[in-house]
This record gives C-alpha cells, sequence and structure tokens, in this order.
C-alpha cells in the first residue's frame, strides 16, 4: 500500500495562476480531507469529502474547490492563486476516526 | 467552532527526561489523536483515544483521554534525540454538522539536546 500520495512536492505560482492538487489513497477510505499549514496555527480544514460525490467546507474554504469523481481521488483545485494562499498542504483519509496524511505539498504564491 | 488550546508550545530538554503536554477544549470531543510531524513530513499517527479515561501506551509514549472529554495529555518517557519533532493534539467531533472533522492543536515544538 502507497497509503496517501500527494503530487507536486513543492510548486511555485505567480499571482492570479490556478493550479490542482493531487491527492490519492489506496486504502478504500471513505473520508477525505484537506488541511492547510500555516507557522503557529496547527492544520487549518480546507475541504473535506465524506464519499464519492459529497464534498463539503471546511474552516478555511475560500479561494479553493474540491471534486470528489472517485473513491480514491480528491483533487484541490487553486482558481485564482493568491499570496494567502503560500503555505503547505496536506491531504489525508480515514476510515473511522484516525486519520492518515500525505507528504504534503509546499506551494509558494508570488 | 471547536477550538484546542495546546501547551506548551514549545520544549527544550535533555536527552533522558520526561516530556509532557496537553490540550484542552471547550467542546467535548469522542476521540483524541495525538500526531507527531518531522521536517517535510506528513503528521504520523502516535495514539488514538476513543474512550473518555481511556490510558493508552505505545513504547515510550503514553496518552489519556480525559474524563471530561475536554481535555487529553501526552507523555514521553526518557526521551531520545529523535523524539524531536512537532507534537500534535487533535479532536474529532462526530456528531451534526461537524462529522468527521478534526480539529487541531497548534502543536508543541520538542527540542532535545544530547
Amino acid at each position: 500500500n502507497a497509503g496517501v500520495t500527494q503530487t507536486p512536492k513543492f510548486q511555485v505560482l505567480k499571482t492570479g495562476q490556478s493550479m490542482t492538487l493531487q491527492c490519492a489513497q489506496d486504502m478504500n477510505h471513505e473520508y477525505m480531507s484537506w488541511y492547510r499549514q500555516d507557522p503557529g496555527m496547527g492544520l487549518r480544514l480546507i475541504h473535506y469529502s465524506v464519499g464519492a460525490g459529497i464534498t463539503d467546507q471546511g474552516e478555511v474554504p475560500n479561494g479553493y474547490n474540491v471534486s470528489r469523481s472517485t473513491t480514491e481521488d480528491f483533487p484541490l483545485r487553486l482558481l485564482s492563486a493568491a499570496p494567502s494562499q503560500t503555505s503547505v498542504y496536506f491531504c489525508a483519509s480515514s476510515q473511522g476516526g484516525t486519520q492518515y496524511f500525505g507528504p504534503g505539498t509546499r506551494l509558494t504564491v508570488t | 467552532g471547536q477550538q484546542l488550546n495546546q501547551s506548551p508550545q514549545s520544549m527544550f530538554i535533555q536527552e533522558g527526561e520526561d516530556v509532557s503536554m496537553n490540550c484542552t477544549s471547550s467542546s467535548i470531543f469522542n476521540t483524541w489523536l495525538w500526531y507527531k510531524q518531522e521536517p517535510g513530513e506528513g503528521p504520523v499517527l502516535l495514539i488514538a483515544l476513543y474512550k473518555a479515561g481511556e490510558l493508552t501506551s505505545n513504547g515510550r509514549l503514553t496518552a489519556q483521554f480525559g474524563i471530561t472529554r475536554k481535555d487529553s495529555f501526552l507523555n514521553i518517557s526518557a526521551s531520545i534525540p529523535s523524539d524531536v519533532g512537532i507534537y500534535f493534539c487533535a479532536g474529532l467531533f462526530a456528531g451534526g454538522t461537524s462529522y468527521g472533522k478534526l480539529t487541531f492543536g497548534q502543536g508543541t515544538i520538542l527540542t532535545v539536546h544530547p
């Protein structure tokens, strides 16, 4: 099992550009989520999904879109990148209460 | 929404010392999780707690789910240099519109001097 995988590992964008952060899991977990991590603020939930076709907003959803067409994949889209979106992004999946995290994507918006 | 207060924010200790950190909340959680994060990596689950009063060990790590369901602590005994990292508590509130959402503490940065 690869667990939770994320691509890319690093990305630099210019303000206004769009991009998609990829997340995949091979554990057949129903629940997947996206977090951003900023210094001194822990992890904050952006969007989550309780199953294919079902998504909902987390604590900080503005500027991000998600979709869940399959159980395995949960991409995060930045529609028009802003410097405030410079952060490290983590995807997680779970079955039951315990969440397992991917290695993260470090995004810089200039 | 639910808030978690984690303390201390950072700790500098000598190898061999014991470490204790805790999380408190104004809300009741059904699950408490403790994660460790090393530089450039995602958080890795250390211990999961599912019942109030539960005390669980994982090697040198011991964690407890507070009986009020609003707090948890993590202890590390006889610290070693590889314990260095950021430790996060996380609470899972399973109910209503918050189903399945993890709330994280701010993290405790642990430094261990050899």
